[in-house]
């Protein structure tokens, strides 16, 4: 079936700090990839997507490369503020469905 | 654009009483989504429409779960009964299609408590 796995949170850095947030997938077809943020007491909002293998979405700082040979999604930011704190879902898409199935999302706390 | 709107933000009831909540998608969008999000199940899709019509709605808990859209600017989730175990965060979602590659905008959500 289709699944996304993200690594176990929280994940706590001091600001200026580089980020990984691991997302792998499983997927049958060719799915769209996109990273979700949550902060805190509000609804998700789209931070960054990719359509096709090898696209790289980016916004805000963040970064992420769609691996189709590792089935792999990373989020990455070079320096972490304390405004970045909140939690990050990865998520796939079909273009044969309308679903878009969510991650669990990994929470991120940065300290001053 | 003012974005999903939802309401109430929060809200508070007692076991066994109807609740009601609310939504606005943004406008020109026509496609509709209910999510609920908990601690232990993460965030779940209840319900999906597309131009007012319930596609699938294989993700509500129970009959006690109900929704509508009586138009292209509204929608609602009942819940009647409540029991506890439905306190949870609820998103309405709106995308202008519903193609997963189309972005879904996520409303603030209700915080529903039932005690």
């Amino acid at each position: 079936g289709n699944s996304v796995t993200q690594m176990e949170g929280p994940v706590t850095l001091s600001e200026e700090a580089f980020l990984t947030i691991n997302c792998t997938y499983t997927a049958t077809g060719y799915p769209s990839l996109f990273w979700y943020v949550q902060y805190p007491g509000e609804g998700l909002q789209l931070l960054l997507k990719a359509t096709k293998a090898d696209d790289k979405g980016s916004n805000k700082g963040f970064e992420a490369t769609y691996r189709k040979e590792t089935t792999s999604f990373h989020l990455e930011k070079g320096s972490v503020q304390v405004s970045d704190s909140a939690v990050y879902f990865c998520a796939l898409g079909l273009d044969s469905s309308y679903k878009l199935i969510f991650g669990s999302g990994t929470r991120l706390l940065v300290r001053p | 654009d003012a974005g999903v709107i939802q309401s109430p933000r929060h809200e508070v009831t007692e076991m066994g009483q109807e609740v009601t909540l609310r939504c606005k998608p943004i406008s020109g969008h026509n496609s509709l989504f209910w999510y609920r999000q908990t601690m232990m199940r993460g965030l779940e899709l209840l319900i999906y429409f597309n131009n007012n019509v319930p596609i699938d709605d294989s993700g509500m808990p129970e009959d006690r779960f109900s929704a509508k859209m009586p138009n292209a600017s509204f929608s609602t989730l009942k819940i009647q009964p409540s029991e506890p175990r439905d306190s949870a965060v609820y998103f309405c979602a709106s995308s202008l299609l519903g193609e997963p590659r189309n972005e879904q905008f996520f409303g603030p959500g209700t915080r529903l408590t039932v005690l």
